[in-house]
């Protein structure tokens, strides 16, 4: 499995501002995706990142609120904007396996105050 | 609409008995489960999985049974350790939409010594 970090692994922001994150990937992947955990919550997911296409958005999620970027096949940044205390959350890259498991970075904690 | 569900928020076992974590459906176009196991502050670990064509699947102390009818799966954990105390949670995926992953709430569980 793939080795994937991420960046920064937590983040006190103020409302207003954004967020950049960075997932990296030890090995070259075609799909990486974006997730949000919610205190208490599910990991619901944002959206799907292909090199050289835009980003596809689940239901709920919009490009405004959370741009993607994918640069290459081993690098991707999701950036949370005009933050409110509402997103404050566990945001999580992860990237396509074999079949159809998927692996997970570490996670970033960010707290919106 | 929660289309993954875990109804036991938690479970407690003692150590070498047998841990049984539940997971139901609602799609019937979800043909892959998969189920990872998640400790504070890291990412999701993938544990196992199965596809819709079998109804049981093992490796080393994890089983997972699907019981494709009742739209039910569970992991069975033996003999359970104090290492395997973390929150579980399982996934479905779907024809279709082979890469996205539906997410259900989680289980936390505690092997208790």
């Amino acid at each position: 499995s793939a080795v994937i970090s991420q960046k920064p692994s937590r983040d006190i922001c103020q409302r207003g501002t954004s967020l950049t994150i960075q997932c990296q990937v030890d090995s070259q992947v075609t799909m990486m995706f974006w997730y949000r955990q919610q205190p208490g919550q599910s990991l619901t997911l944002i959206a799907t990142a292909n090199q050289g296409s835009e980003a596809t958005y689940e239901s709920g999620f919009v490009i405004d609120k959370f741009p993607i970027s994918r640069p290459n096949l081993t690098f991707s940044t999701l950036t949370v904007s005009n933050l409110s205390p509402e997103d404050s959350s566990i945001y999580l890259c992860s990237v396509g396996g074999g079949r159809r498991e998927q692996y997970f970075g570490p996670g970033t904690r960010l707290t919106v105050t | 609409d929660q289309q993954v569900k875990q109804n036991s928020p938690s479970l407690s076992v003692q150590e070498g008995r047998i841990s049984i974590l539940n997971c139901d459906y609602t799609n019937s176009m979800f043909d892959y489960f998969l189920w990872y196991k998640k400790y504070p502050a890291e990412g999701p670990t993938f544990l196992i999985s199965i596809s819709s064509i079998k109804d049981k699947n093992e490796d080393g102390r994890f089983t997972v049974f699907l019981n494709k009818s009742a739209k039910h799966l569970s992991l069975h954990i033996v003999p359970s350790q104090p290492g395997d105390s973390a929150v579980y949670f399982c996934a479905a995926s779907g024809t279709g939409t082979a890469s996205k992953l539906t997410f259900g709430t989680g289980t936390r569980l505690q092997v208790t010594l």
